[in-house]
């Protein structure tokens, strides 16, 4: 069975201190990983979609990477404003849905 | 451009009740998909179309949910006899086409209040 795992459920970190979010699938066949941000009250914005293993995206502070078995979205120098929800969805082989994660909660402290 | 609309934004109703919960797609996509969100957890995929027929609608969990998409454009998802169990915040997506990597942007939800 598809199954998409993320940790830590939540993390808080001072402003400007690194860290790495990991999420951890199984699926019968990858055909894009996803990442995503959710404000409280608001829908999933997306960030990247990345394709296969080795794939690397950058979007300011965010680099999100892939390998056969997880990915991670590594945060430099976080600011307040990077506090959210980021959430990992895949897309199996088999189907056109996405498969998400419960979501890591990211609180930056000023 | 204009992203994705639900309405409405919160639905509080009563055990039993009949509920209507309407998509606005981004103009032109032709994929649209609705997903079941509860508290801390990811969005749980739900029924999708391309175009005006159901795709897949695998994710629905009983009978009393049913999704429409008339024209290819707005999307109702219609909920019978609600139950305290369906209360949670309902997402809809839209993406430019069904093809396997199109990215779906999602709409703000509305957040379902079953009493």
């Amino acid at each position: 069975e598809d199954q998409v795992t993320q940790s830590p459920e939540a993390l808080r970190l001072q402003e400007g201190e690194s860290s790495s979010l990991n999420c951890s699938y199984t699926v019968s066949g990858l055909r894009g990983l996803f990442w995503y941000r959710q404000d409280p009250g608001k829908g999933p914005e997306f960030l990247f979609t990345l394709y296969s293993a080795g794939e690397e995206k950058e979007k300011e502070r965010l680099k999100a990477t892939l390998t056969k078995k997880e990915s991670f979205l590594h945060i430099t120098a976080p600011k307040p404003e990077d506090s959210a929800t980021y959430l990992c969805a895949v897309k199996p082989n088999n189907n056109n849905d996405m498969r998400f994660g419960a979501g890591t909660r990211l609180t930056v402290k000023p | 451009g204009a992203g994705v609309s639900q309405t409405p934004s919160n639905k509080v109703t009563e055990k039993g009740k009949y509920v209507e919960l309407r998509c606005d797609p981004i103009s032109g996509h032709t994929a649209l998909y609705w997903y079941r969100q509860s508290l801390g957890q990811g969005p749980e995929f739900l029924i999708y179309f391309q175009g005006t027929g159901a795709a897949d609608d695998s994710g629905l969990p009983n009978d009393r949910f049913f999704a429409v998409r008339p024209e290819g454009s707005v999307s109702t998802l219609k909920i019978q006899r609600t139950e305290r169990g369906d209360s949670a915040v309902y997402l809809c997506a839209s993406s430019l086409t069904a093809g396997s990597l199109d990215t779906q942007y999602f709409g703000p939800g509305t957040r379902l209040t079953v009493l």
